[in-house]
């Protein structure tokens, strides 16, 4: 079973501060990474996707790739209470499979 | 305005009485999918559709039915809905593959 694992959290960070979301996955032919944005009750919105190792960065956003260790994160600076949402990790390799999700919270 | 839209947004229904979600997307995509979302477990696909007439099995396609007759609709049919299907589902599509999905507001679904 190809899975993707994200840790379910909570997260909680104050405001301002550097949130860090992590995800790994178990297929090696998984070749493009996804981050969505889920608000309580609301849809999955993409905000990230990722395709080569290293990092790529977006506004506030950055996401991080790591082939090797089959690592990705999503890096959130300067937290807002308006990014306080679920994050879903997606891997693509043939099907895209998501992860559970990680709820972050934004303290103001 | 480009979206994705789903019908009904809630249902109540009882055990074995078959129902119909309906999916349609105005944005020309190629690619449609149904998925399913629980507590704890995260999206998991039932259904996809890389075209009219082309569709194939996600990772719980069991106890549904899809149909793409049509580019712009792709309707989850439950021909006889038990109870471990209450879930929200989410329809989504894409200009083609599974990249950039947009996702429709979901309906949730309680089966008694």
């Amino acid at each position: 079973q190809k899975e993707v694992e994200q840790n379910s959290g909570p997260l909680s960070v104050p405001e301002g501060a550097i949130a860090s979301l992590n995800c790994t996955y178990s297929d090696r032919g998984s070749q493009s990474f996804f981050w969505y944005r889920q608000y309580s009750g609301k849809s999955p919105e993409l905000i990230m996707f990722i395709y080569s190792n290293g990092d790529k960065e977006d506004g506030r956003f950055t996401a991080q790739l790591n082939k090797a260790s089959q690592y990705v994160s999503l890096l959130i600076r300067d937290s807002q209470p308006s990014d306080s949402a679920t994050y879903l990790c997606a891997g693509q390799g043939g099907k895209l499979i998501f992860g559970q999700g990680t709820e972050l919270s934004v303290k103001p | 305005e480009a979206q994705v839209t789903q019908n009904p947004r809630y249902l109540i229904t009882v055990t074995g009485k078959k129902l119909t979600v309906t999916c349609s997307q105005n944005m020309n995509h190629e690619y449609m999918s149904w998925y399913r979302q629980d507590p704890g477990l995260g999206l998991r696909q039932i259904y996809y559709s890389m075209n009219v007439e082309v569709t194939d099995k996600g990772d719980v396609p069991e106890g549904y039915k899809v149909s793409r007759k049509e580019k712009r609709n792709f309707p989850l049919i439950l021909e006889s809905p038990s109870p471990n299907q209450t879930s929200l589902y989410f329809c989504a599509s894409s200009p083609q593959g599974q990249e950039t999905q947009y996702f429709g507001p979901g309906t949730r679904l309680l089966v008694l």
